[in-house]
């Protein structure tokens, strides 16, 4: 069954550098959300799209923003870099109001600043 | 707000016995959804079961079981036979009942668990 897919599933960016993380649903999937977990942490909701509009904003600063396109794929860029900026970022789809209630996780982007 | 709380950072479990992670929430949502999920080593983020809370059956998927506690807004997880790849990190999570916005997944602080052979 197709998954969630992310790229890159690792990335090093120097700080002050600008990084984007690729998501793309799974299919009939029209809702993305993503999410930032630092190191020994629960996952933090940053933003999430529905219909390629934006729904809902999390603990996102401002140096990051996103967006949906036409095909449902979506971009986090971030800007401007900071040391507390590596974390693992997760993307995760869901079909909104479907059956199949829940997100569908993809293995996540690690980023490591340094 | 909702709020999701797992009270135990950490827990051990011998190969092949039951353990049981507890989660208790807090919300003024009358329908929801409830979700375990594991984060192994390597990190993926996997669904473990769900629940809706609506429905007073509790949820269960082969050794996985829960025990859901509407009243109490009690939502533990139990393994049952427990194997060495259940070793992971666990959170506990709630979701209102779809709408436009306010979507996202609360999570628990996560319970560690290993499984000793």
């Amino acid at each position: 069954a197709a998954g969630v897919i992310q790229s890159p599933r690792h990335l090093i960016k120097e700080k002050r550098e600008t990084a984007t993380l690729k998501c793309y649903p799974i299919p009939r999937h029209d809702t993305v959300y993503w999410y930032q977990q630092g190191p020994g942490q629960d996952p933090q909701f940053l933003i999430s799209f529905y219909e390629k509009m934006q729904s809902d904003k999390g603990s996102i600063p401002d140096r990051f923003s996103a967006q949906q396109f036409s095909d449902y794929h979506s971009e986090l860029n971030m800007s401007s870099l900071e040391l507390g900026d590596s974390a693992l970022y997760f993307c995760a789809s869901e079909e909104a109001g479907g059956i199949n209630y829940g997100y569908t996780f993809g293995s996540g982007t690690r980023l490591t600043v340094v | 707000a909702q709020t999701v709380t797992q009270s135990q950072p950490e827990m051990s479990v011998q190969e092949a016995e039951t353990v049981t992670l507890s989660c208790t929430y807090d919300t003024s949502e009358n329908n929801y959804y409830l979700f375990w999920y594991k984060q192994p080593p390597s990190r993926q983020m996997i669904l473990v079961i769900r629940q809706e809370a609506y429905k007073q059956q509790n949820a269960t998927e082969n050794r996985f079981s829960v025990n859901f506690q509407k009243a109490a807004k009690s939502f533990s997880l139990k393994i049952s036979d427990s194997q060495l790849g259940d070793t992971a990190m666990y959170f506990c999570a709630f979701m209102k009942v779809f709408q436009r916005t306010g979507n996202q997944f609360y999570f628990g602080t996560g319970t560690s668990l290993t499984v000793i052979p």
